[in-house]
């Protein structure tokens, strides 16, 4: 069954425009892991988060892992149409192994 | 860094034939690998784990004698593909993970059977 539940399953903004991605999890996460991929090709790591209340930023995009470390956020300011993509969230869920789940996936497209 | 190398990036192949493909971790010991298989639009769902030297464990719904898995080194995790089916067309993605390493994923498998 899937663990991680990602919204909203697409969205589409125009350039220029904020938006953010959520991750969230029945379970506690022990580390949070954001990737950007396009069907058919590698996934690019973005950020990972480990502390609850930890908060990371590179260039435009913002993570944040709340302090229950079962929620976390992807946040991109003045999007780009190179944000374009899918963006998948992936966890460990539980402390000391490898169980690795992926969340739904977020489809976003930015309009010119 | 960690590097996992999988290949083919893509193949394809006739129905009711066989397809491997490799997933290698180049520059670490890898106990333990992941293959994941995704569908246009959908995220990825894992399909099974492989710890080195033991059998692998599938997540449920997989077929384990259409997906073979083989971990035979700390270094290389096999996944074939046997009968393959048109309905077997997807994209596949290894990863590996080590002591001291977290997650790392291969380029990916495109996989299309006619």
């Amino acid at each position: 069954s899937q663990e991680l539940e990602q919204s909203p399953q697409s969205l589409i903004v125009q350039e220029g425009k904020n938006l953010t991605i959520n991750c969230t999890s029945s379970k506690t996460l022990y580390g949070l892991y954001w990737y950007k991929q396009k069907y058919g090709e590698g996934l690019i790591f973005l950020m990972m988060l480990q502390k609850g209340g930890e908060e990371k930023s590179h260039e435009k995009i913002t993570a944040k892992l709340d302090e229950k470390k079962q929620q976390s956020s992807l946040h991109i300011t003045a999007s780009q149409p190179s944000h374009a993509g899918i963006y998948l969230c992936g966890a460990d869920t539980e402390s000391g192994t490898y169980k690795y789940i992926f969340g739904t996936g977020t489809r976003l497209k930015v309009l010119a | 860094g960690a590097v996992v190398s999988q290949h083919p990036s893509w193949v394809i192949c006739k129905s009711g034939t066989s397809v491997k493909i490799e997933c290698r971790s180049l520059d670490f010991q890898a106990t333990t690998m992941f293959w994941y298989r995704q569908f246009p639009k959908q995220s990825l769902m894992l399909m099974a784990t492989s710890n080195e030297g033991s059998k692998a464990t599938y997540e449920q719904g997989v077929e384990k004698d259409k997906f073979l898995i083989n971990h035979a080194s700390l270094t290389l995790s096999t996944l074939t593909v046997t009968s393959a089916h048109p309905e077997d067309s997807s994209f596949y993605i290894c990863s590996a993970a080590g002591f001291h390493y977290g997650y790392t994923f291969g380029s990916g498998t495109r996989l299309t059977v006619v």
